[in-house]
C-alpha cells in the first residue's frame, strides 16, 4: 500500500496554540518523511523531513515525531502562529517515489 | 534552500493548443525532476518522473502522449500540455531533487486555465 493518510482534514488553533498534524503509512519500505506547507496559489515548502531510525527532530518551531513501530507520524508547531495559516502535507518517499497525504489546512487566528 | 523556478505561473489559453511550462534548478544540478497536478483544495498526484537524457516514466492512468516531458539538460525539465482541453486545467507543479541529500525542492507552480 503506497498510500498516507493524514488527519485532521482542518485545523483552527489560536495564537500561541500547538497543533498537532498526524499522518500513517502501511508500506515499511518508505525511508525518508517530509513535511510541507504551501499557501494558496505557491508551489509546498520542505518545512523538515525525518528518517525511521530517528523518533524526533525539531527544527526551530517545528517538530516531527516518528513512531516507526506504529507506523505514524506527527507535525507539532509550537507557539503557533497567524502567519503559519496555510495547508500542510506530510509525505513519504522509498526510491524515487514521493506520495503525498490528503492535507490539513491549518487556520491560526490572533 | 535550493531554488527551482517554475513559469510561467499562469496561463491561460484556447482548447486545442499546446502549452509548454518550464522547470529549471537554479543553484544545483538535478538528474530528476518530478511533475505534478493539483486540484483545488487536493493533495498533488505525481504525473511523472523525468530524468535528464532519458524517457520519462509516468504513472498509472497519465497520458504520456497528451503530457510531453523533456529533460534535456541536468537544470531544465518542461512539460508540454498538447491540444489541451477544459479538463487539464488544474494546477501543475515540479519539483527538483538535491543530490546527495535527496531532498525534495518545488517549483511555484503553474494553473493553467483552458477556455
Amino acid at each position: 500500500q503506497q498510500q498516507v493518510k493524514q488527519s485532521p482534514q482542518s485545523l483552527i488553533v489560536q495564537k500561541g496554540g500547538i497543533p498537532i498534524i498526524n499522518c500513517a503509512y502501511e508500506n515499511t519500505a518508505f525511508d525518508y518523511f517530509p513535511w510541507y506547507q504551501q499557501f494558496p496559489g505557491k508551489g509546498p515548502a520542505l518545512l523538515i523531513a525525518i528518517r525511521p531510525d530517528v523518533s524526533e527532530k525539531k527544527e526551530g518551531r517545528f517538530t516531527i515525531s516518528f513512531n516507526k513501530s506504529a507506523k505514524q507520524f506527527s507535525l507539532h508547531i509550537m507557539d503557533s502562529q497567524p502567519g503559519d495559516s496555510a495547508t500542510y502535507f506530510c509525505a513519504a518517499s522509498m526510491a524515487d517515489k514521493l506520495i503525498f497525504g490528503t492535507g490539513t489546512r491549518l487556520q491560526v487566528f490572533p | 534552500g535550493a531554488v527551482v523556478s517554475q513559469h510561467p505561473s499562469r496561463v491561460i489559453c484556447k482548447s486545442g493548443t499546446s502549452v509548454k511550462i518550464e522547470c529549471r534548478s537554479l543553484d544545483f544540478q538535478a538528474t530528476t525532476m518530478f511533475w505534478y497536478r493539483q486540484f483545488p483544495k487536493k493533495s498533488l498526484m505525481l504525473m511523472a518522473t523525468s530524468n535528464e537524457g532519458s524517457k520519462a516514466t509516468y504513472e498509472q492512468g497519465v497520458e504520456k502522449d497528451k503530457f510531453l516531458i523533456n529533460h534535456a539538460s541536468l537544470t531544465l525539465s518542461t512539460l508540454t500540455v498538447t491540444s489541451a482541453h477544459p479538463e487539464d486545467s488544474s494546477f501543475y507543479i515540479c519539483s527538483a531533487r538535491t543530490v546527495p541529500d535527496e531532498k525534495l525542492f518545488f517549483g511555484s507552480g503553474t494553473q493553467l486555465s483552458v477556455l
